[in-house]
């Protein structure tokens, strides 16, 4: 099976300015997350989607943060302003369901630099 | 609320030598643990996961860990590394209550293989 897709692979910016990344989940997987994996720390959850809808958003700084999971497959990430301290590495995941007996399924990851 | 510690930063080993990689938690309640492992420039895959039972689990790649409620413990083993273990590996624990979302991962240990 094909796997998650990320696009693009690093994005260097300037502080203020706007960023979009992309996932594509694994066909069929109903649940997808996104998380923010800064450097020498583990990744952390942005936000979770069930199929459309938002599960979880309560870590996601919603000044600047925004994800959308349109029809239920692919889903973007935008940041703007972007601040130098958003400098990470951006994981999406995905999995059957959101239950521990379906394993998370990793993108390789966005990285992004901001300048 | 869950923590996670991984004692250490970074562990060095000789190819065929055994390595215990060390994680403890801190919970108030039930939880479940993972293991995680992140090559070079990837996303994370799972490599084994406690959700009940035997104490002892055994994930891909030879690798082990064993649960201890009392140490509030869950380190991974492998008794003969290859150059190919090299790579970050990441403790994770969730409450029984929560779902993949709610996974709180430590900060890595990056296993470094050296021939």
């Amino acid at each position: 099976e094909a796997g998650v897709a990320q696009s693009p692979r690093y994005k260097i910016i300037e502080k203020r300015q706007s960023v979009a990344f992309w996932c594509n989940p694994i066909s069929g997987h109903a649940t997808l997350y996104w998380y923010q994996q800064i450097l020498g720390q583990g990744p952390k959850l942005l936000i979770q989607f069930q199929n459309n809808g938002v599960v979880d958003d309560s870590q996601l700084p919603k000044d600047r943060f925004s994800a959308e999971r349109l029809k239920g497959v692919d889903s973007t990430l935008k940041i703007q302003p972007a601040k130098l301290e958003d400098s990470a590495v951006y994981l999406c995941a995905s999995s059957l369901q959101g239950g521990f007996s379906s394993p998370l399924h990793f993108g390789n990851g966005t990285r992004l630099t901001v300048t | 609320a869950q923590s996670v510690t991984q004692l250490d930063s970074q562990v060095p080993v000789f190819e065929e030598a055994p390595v215990e990689l060390r994680c403890n938690y801190s919970s108030s309640v039930s939880v479940y643990l993972f293991w995680y492992v992140q090559y070079p420039n990837q996303g994370l895959q799972l490599l084994l996961k406690y959700l009940s039972g035997s104490t002892l689990v055994k994930g891909i790649n030879g690798f082990e860990a064993e649960f201890n409620k009392s140490q509030t413990s869950f380190h991974l083993r492998k008794p003969s590394v290859h150059i190919s273990d090299t790579a970050e590996y990441f403790c994770a624990v969730s409450d029984k209550g929560g779902s993949q979302g709610n996974l709180i991962f430590g900060k890595g240990t990056k296993l470094s293989v050296k021939p």
